[in-house]
């Protein structure tokens, strides 16, 4: 089963407006939740991560995540795009106490595209 | 400064032949990864080790294999048996706990020609 769910596979913004890109988990616990962006051919770099403290969570470059337990949603959110902001992003769950795998599981990846 | 290394960067292998992608960490993580990407399906897990001779599969291990001799190094051998190995790969290291999150490495591109 799917443990993390991207919900839009792009998503098209004008510089200068707020961003919002989605995601859905599933645990039975209560996991640990990432966000990575990754630029062409590049590694990945952590945005932010939640790990059970403050639901409400500040990264870098002015991202924020907030994990919603009774919706199951960690979303990512910006409030104003900056072209250098064009990326891809992952959702990733830390989910070893549901799969036995000590591991983190990734979704399938949003591709931010930020207009002039 | 501390970072993970890997090399080389592109990589070309004949149809038939073994290749091995280098991984290395100077972060004194005790975990290590390889993430296969592909466009449009995320990255999805080879393999991992917790310590040192000691791994485990992940999701798509056919066709892979993986020493972990040293805490530093986490080396990916690419087999014949591996029907399409044209892909970017990623390793990653962690402190005991993936709840910590990752380090990435900058990634080598493998292309079968």
């Amino acid at each position: 089963a799917q443990s993390v769910t991207q919900l839009d596979s792009h998503v098209s913004v004008s510089e200068g407006t707020p961003v919002l890109l989605r995601c859905n988990y599933s645990s039975s616990y209560s996991p640990s939740l990432f966000w990575y962006v990754q630029h062409p051919n590049k590694g990945l770099q952590l945005l932010l991560k939640y790990t059970s403290a403050a639901t409400l969570v500040k990264g870098i470059n002015g991202f924020e995540a907030e994990f919603k337990k009774s919706e199951t949603s960690f979303h990512l959110t910006k409030p104003s795009a900056h072209m250098s902001d064009a990326a891809e992003y992952f959702c990733v769950v830390s989910d070893h106490l549901d799969t036995g795998r000590r591991a983190l599981t990734f979704g399938s990846g949003t591709r931010l595209q930020v207009q002039p | 400064d501390g970072g993970i290394t890997q090399s080389p960067k592109y990589l070309f292998r004949k149809e038939g032949q073994n290749v091995t992608l280098s991984c290395e960490q100077n972060l004194n993580h005790d975990a290590m990864y390889w993430y296969r990407q592909d466009p449009g399906q995320g990255l999805r897990l080879i393999y991992y080790s917790q310590i040192v001779n000691d791994f485990q599969k992940g999701d798509i291990a056919e066709g892979y294999s993986v020493s972990r001799e040293k805490k530093e190094s986490f080396p990916l051998t690419v087999t014949s048996a591996q029907k399409n190995p044209t892909a970017f790969y990623l390793c990653a290291s962690s402190r005991d706990s993936p709840n910590y999150g990752y380090t990435f490495g900058s990634g080598t591109r493998l292309t079968v020609v």
